[in-house]
C-alpha cells in the first residue's frame, strides 16, 4: 500500500465549478500534512497546510480526518488558472529531518 | 522569500560521464533534499541531508551521491550517468524550527537531465 495515495484524475471540470480531492495516508502517527501544487513543468510549490481544525485560504478549503486518515481539498468557484496538478503530502518522521512524503497528485483541468 | 536555486535547467550528457548537480539555498535552511520526478512515478527521494556533512539515503540513492560541505550547498553527483537516469531533478530545502513554516520544503526550478 503506497504511504500517501491520491487519485491522479484528470478531473476536468468548467470554469466556475466547485471540485474536491481526496488523499489517504497509512501511518496514524503522522503529524503535518500539506497540500502542494505543480503546474506544468514547473516545480512544487505550497499551497496550504492542512491543520487539525480545518482551514481556508479564500477559494481553497483543506480538511484533515485524523480518525479516518485521510485529507482534502476544495476549490470553489474553479479558475482557469487553477488548472495544475495538487500534491498532498505528509510528514511523519519523529525526528527533525524534515523529511516529507508527496503523493503523486490530482490532475485538475479547468475549461471555459 | 525564499530562494533555492538550481545551477541549470537543462543539461545533456553522455552515458558513462560524472554528473554534478548543484543546489543553493538562502534562507540558512537546516534540511536539504534531492528528488527526480518521472512520468507516473511522482516525486521520488534521492538522498536528503539535515545538517552540514551529513547525509541519508532516500528512497532511491543507486547510481547517485552528494555532497554537503556547506549549510547553504547541497550537491547532487552521479557517479556514471545512464540513460535511465534521464529525468526532471528537483532540489528542495526545509527548516526545522518550531511554528508553521516547520517542514515546508521549498523547490528549485528544477534540472531536466537527458543522458545520452
Amino acid at each position: 500500500r503506497k504511504e500517501v495515495e491520491q487519485d491522479p484524475g484528470p478531473f476536468n471540470v468548467p470554469e466556475g465549478a466547485t471540485v474536491a480531492f481526496n488523499c489517504t495516508y497509512s501511518n496514524s502517527a503522522s503529524q503535518s500534512f500539506f497540500w502542494y501544487r505543480q503546474d506544468c513543468r514547473k516545480e512544487p510549490k505550497l499551497l496550504m497546510s492542512v491543520y487539525s481544525s480545518g482551514n481556508e485560504d479564500g477559494r481553497f478549503t483543506a480538511q484533515l480526518n485524523r480518525a479516518s486518515q485521510y485529507i482534502s481539498l476544495l476549490i470553489r468557484d474553479s479558475k482557469l488558472s487553477d488548472s495544475a496538478t495538487y500534491l498532498c503530502v505528509v510528514n511523519d518522521e519523529p525526528g527533525n529531518t524534515g523529511k516529507l512524503i508527496f503523493g503523486q497528485g490530482t490532475t485538475l483541468q479547468v475549461k471555459p | 522569500d525564499v530562494k533555492v536555486t538550481q545551477s541549470s535547467r537543462y543539461l545533456v550528457k553522455r552515458t558513462g560521464e560524472k554528473v554534478f548537480l548543484e543546489c543553493v539555498q538562502d534562507m540558512d535552511h537546516e534540511n536539504m533534499f534531492w528528488y527526480r520526478q518521472d512520468p507516473g512515478l511522482g516525486l521520488r527521494l534521492i538522498y536528503f541531508s539535515y545538517d552540514v556533512k551529513m547525509k541519508e539515503k532516500g528512497d532511491i540513492p543507486e547510481g547517485y551521491s552528494v555532497s554537503r560541505e556547506k549549510k547553504e550547498r547541497f550537491s547532487l553527483i552521479l557517479e556514471s550517468a545512464s540513460t535511465n537516469q534521464t529525468s526532471m531533478y528537483l532540489c528542495a530545502s526545509s527548516s526545522i524550527t518550531r511554528g508553521v513554516g516547520k517542514n515546508i520544503q521549498y523547490f528549485g526550478a528544477g534540472t531536466r537531465l537527458s543522458v545520452l
